[in-house]
């Protein structure tokens, strides 16, 4: 059974960082893109980043370019998102997703999501 | 950056009812598009992926059309459990952006 883990959240300040991790089961982890998207309260879905299965390829929202990190741990089966630098607008639950559905000649759909983990950033 | 848009916001309907929701590109994705399915406190869920195939496991019900600009997610019998906020999604291009979302709930 494929099973995706976020852990990681919590209250930060402002300025502060943190690292979510995403521990990934039932499937080969290493040969799936995978992706970080984002839903503060009670509003509509944010693609934040993504990372190819080797880890050499990484995307990112404009919103966060520069302050967040994607990356992976192929041995450990743990995709990672370090956020530096958090502001009150990056408060929102953290989804992880493993883009297993492969459309044509290389978008892909999301097909396994996490439970998501909650980041709030307040002083 | 590909903007993406939907309509309606919101809808009221009754079990049984046929339900359109529409999703606009701001530039050709080819067929590119993926819809979600999302109830209160979970996870998104795959519906439709590539435009028009239905993901594994998801009933028949529910069917997608469209390429280019303009694409419909079709639910051709409302059953209770489809109440909840879909959301069509381009994977054309980076950054992967999602529609507003349009809400599906009980007349």
């Amino acid at each position: 059974e494929v099973q995706l883990v976020e852990s990681g959240g919590g209250l930060v300040q402002p300025g502060g960082s943190l690292r979510l991790s995403c521990a990934a089961s039932g499937f080969t982890f290493s040969s799936y893109w995978m992706h970080w998207v984002r839903q503060a309260p009670g509003k509509g879905l944010v693609w934040v980043s993504r990372i190819n299965s080797d880890g050499n390829t990484t995307n990112y929202a404009d919103s966060v370019k520069g302050r967040f990190t994607i990356s992976r741990d192929n041995a450990k089966n743990t995709l990672y998102l370090q956020m530096n630098s958090l502001r009150a607008e990056d408060t929102a639950v953290y989804y992880c997703a493993r883009a297993g559905v492969v459309i044509g000649s290389g978008g892909r759909a999301c097909d396994y999501w996490g439970q998501g983990t909650l980041v709030t950033v307040s002083s | 950056d590909i903007q993406m848009t939907q309509s309606p916001s919101s809808l009221s309907a009754s079990v049984g009812d046929r339900v359109t929701i529409t999703c606009r590109a701001s530039q050709s994705i080819s067929s590119y598009l993926n819809w979600y399915q999302q109830k209160p406190g979970k996870a998104p869920n795959l519906l439709i992926y590539a435009a028009s195939s239905l993901h594994s496991g998801v009933p028949s019900r529910f069917s997608g059309s469209g390429s280019g600009t303009d694409f419909t997610l079709t639910i051709s019998s409302l059953q209770p459990e489809d109440f909840a906020t879909y959301y069509c999604q381009q994977s054309y291009s980076t950054p992967r952006t999602f529609g507003p979302g349009t809400t599906v709930d009980i007349k």
